[in-house]
């Protein structure tokens, strides 16, 4: 198993301001994912974070607007840039522990980003 | 990607058996069926996941039949604890991690 921290759990920013949310795990990760889930809605994968190499971004999100960063095996972070109140929802990490062959994932509590 | 259908809600209570039915015409043939569970402010938690015919854990129950085209995630007894969101996914079981939620099933339990 795996213990997934988030930081910050919430905050409240203006429109076109930038937060970066951190994702810490307890143990090495080959790949840690970013998602994010609209109020009453699905998840939605935002990036894939490769620890030495760029991230890869699911259609429809561009790095510009969503920078990864993932310095080491354990950590990565998530800017989400220039906001709008369309920005505010849930922004979740995940990683796969036993190694990217696996389809069990723990998932961090989560960032809840309102943007006004 | 395998499309996935699930209901949109269902309601219980306390007590009973719960089966959360997933349809997914077509899934291919490396394809794993997962399912995760949601509590309202959390990340989702993987519950279960099988190949075929019939998976069990502490947490639950997966049925799937011989063609799989669909399954079953079958909850024991539930209490209200068990009032969350169940995503039922199929992926292949070595694709790299990505995992692509549906619309998922909100069950309701009451006393």
């Amino acid at each position: 198993s795996a213990v997934i921290s988030q930081k910050p759990s919430r905050d409240i920013c203006q429109r076109g301001t930038s937060l970066t949310i951190q994702c810490q795990v307890d143990s090495q990760v080959t790949m840690m994912f970013w998602y994010r889930q609209q109020p009453g809605q699905s998840l939605t994968l935002i990036a894939t974070a490769n620890q030495g190499s760029e991230a890869t971004y699911e259609s429809g999100f561009v790095i510009d607007k969503f920078p990864i960063s993932r310095p080491n095996l354990t950590f990565s972070t998530l800017t989400v840039s220039n906001m709008s109140p369309e920005d505010s929802s849930i922004y979740l990490c995940s990683a796969p522990p036993g190694g990217v062959e696996y389809n069990e994932q723990f998932f961090g509590p989560g960032t809840r980003l309102t943007v006004l | 990607l395998a499309k996935t259908t699930q209901p949109i809600s269902m309601d219980s209570y306390e007590g009973q058996e719960v089966n959360i039915t997933c349809s997914h015409n077509n899934i291919a043939t490396n394809d794993y069926i997962t399912w995760y569970q949601q509590f309202p402010s959390q990340g989702p938690r993987f519950i279960i996941q099988g190949y075929k015919t019939k998976v069990t854990n502490e947490v639950a129950s997966l049925f799937i039949p011989a063609d799989r085209k669909s399954s079953t995630l079958s909850l024991p007894r539930v209490s209200l604890s068990d009032t969350a969101v169940y995503y039922c996914l199929v992926m292949i079981y070595n694709q790299g991690g990505k995992l692509i939620f549906g619309q998922g099933t909100e069950l309701s339990v009451k006393p």
